[in-house]
């Protein structure tokens, strides 16, 4: 079974606080993908990455980055936490081939006051 | 642009068949996925379609008409532990899924 564990389910952080979630996965896929969920929405993507060091921004990089120094692990940061950046953060990766399959991590729920 | 469609919410009976449809618009097209969101918790695998034609997988199925950029999952025997939001997610070109906000579908007894 492939497994996506993130590091926090819960997080709360203050306005301005430098945030890290950390998403590890343990089978050597190359395409990890870090996404935000909010009531009413799909998912939607920040950053995603197709191999170590590489990443591409997504549909809302603003007030984020990312580092991939290790193929199963991709990080993201807020580089100064705001309150609209209180959401559900969603690591996945994506296993293509004979069984094409998106896997995810636990989520983490974080809270800006 | 890349657009999603699907109800927000459905209501079905506990033992009931439901249908819930999806039709989007990508930047090409590389298979379609449908995921399972409790509240709270994270996406779970139901189904993935590259191919046109109805595939079915214990109570769940999943169809796709790649021509009309259509899909649907049907749910038979509805059990209260459906009741979930349904995610339709098509892959692009680019290998990225275009997720739509889903579809919540409640149970009733």
């Amino acid at each position: 079974d492939v497994k996506v564990t993130q590091s926090s389910r819960y997080l709360v952080k203050r306005t301005g606080e430098k945030v890290f979630l950390e998403c590890v996965q343990d089978m050597d896929h190359e395409n990890m993908f870090w996404y935000r969920q909010d009531p009413g929405l799909g998912l939607r993507l920040i950053y995603f990455s197709y191999d170590v060091k590489m990443k591409e921004k997504g549909d809302i990089p603003e007030g984020y980055s990312v580092s991939r120094e290790k193929k199963e692990r991709f990080s993201l940061i807020l580089e100064s936490a705001s309150t609209n950046q209180t959401s559900m953060y969603l690591c996945a990766t994506l296993r293509q081939g004979a069984a094409t399959e998106a896997f995810f991590g636990q989520g983490t729920r974080l809270t800006v006051v | 642009g890349q657009n999603i469609d699907q109800p927000t919410e459905m209501t079905a009976t506990e033992g009931a068949i439901v249908q819930i449809n999806c039709t989007y618009q990508t930047s090409g097209f590389n298979g379609l996925f449908w995921y399972q969101q409790h509240a709270g918790e994270a996406p779970t695998f139901l189904s993935y379609n590259v191919l046109d034609g109805l595939e079915e997988k214990g109570r769940f199925s999943s169809f796709l008409s790649r021509s009309k950029g259509y899909s649907y999952l049907l749910l038979k025997e509805l059990q209260m532990k459906d009741s979930a939001s349904y995610l339709c997610a098509p892959m692009d070109s680019n290998y990225q899924l275009i997720w739509g906000a889903g579809t919540k579908l409640i149970i009733k007894p």
